[in-house]
């Protein structure tokens, strides 16, 4: 597609359930990220892709948090045991490579954890 | 560590006023340097980059090496332009990912 696609909108979880949150990124795109924005406040780099590989974890809390690129599919990023300060605007961006390297960014879902 | 500071959180102009959005960074090697804008219900899209050193919808950004600075300048403002901006520098790609690192962002908003 011609814009980077995430699902759901919004997404609410009672504490301890888990979230899966989708990302569609620009075809052809080889790169994808992960930024988390809590309370509209600056924007946290999570992990980022390169095809299907990880390329950068660097920002992914390792207990509860996991992500995954697979080929024919849309990015995932899913949070097991979703904690009150998981409660956040979840944007996904992906890019054309490391030359080309404008991020175009998807909508964001809305993650409530209540 | 590498930091963005963006020191007005909102910045409230009249229609054809002046506008500067101020952004200082500090890291130790060459970022490249964007501003992005997020319209009201859009989404986060670039504005600018400090190497195609052009002019979007009347924004200009001056990369200052020396104050580490990339302030985003308009000298007429326009009802259009109220939106969230932000300054991101990208880390480069072969040592440290290539990612964004963004300021808190300035709510601009300007009055008729």
């Amino acid at each position: 597609g011609e814009e980077v696609a995430q699902t759901p909108k919004h997404l609410v979880r009672g504490e301890g359930q888990k979230a899966k949150l989708y990302c569609a990124p620009i075809k052809g795109h080889s790169y994808v990220f992960w930024y988390q924005q809590v309370l509209k406040n600056e924007f946290k780099f999570l992990i980022s892709f390169q095809n299907e590989n990880v390329f950068d974890e660097t920002g992914m809390p390792k207990e509860r948090f996991s992500a995954k690129c697979l080929p024919n599919s849309p990015c995932s990023l899913e949070i097991q045991a979703t904690k009150l300060e998981d409660s956040a605007v979840y944007f996904c961006a992906s890019s054309p490579g490391s030359r080309q390297y404008e991020q175009y960014f998807g909508p964001g879902t809305r993650l409530t954890v209540t | 560590a590498q930091r963005v500071t963006q020191p007005e959180k909102l910045l409230s102009v009249f229609k054809g006023a002046p506008v500067e959005l101020k952004c200082n960074y500090s890291y130790s090697g060459s970022p490249e340097l964007f501003w992005y804008v997020q319209y009201s219900r859009q989404r986060l899209q670039l504005l600018l980059r400090h190497i195609s050193r052009e002019s979007i919808k009347g924004f200009t950004a001056d990369l200052n090496k020396g104050e580490t600075s990339f302030h985003l300048k308009k000298p007429f403002a326009q009802e259009e332009d109220s939106a969230m901006y932000y300054c991101a520098p990208l880390l480069p790609f072969y040592n440290q990912g290539g990612k964004l690192i963004f300021g808190q962002g300035t709510e601009l908003s300007v009055k008729p």
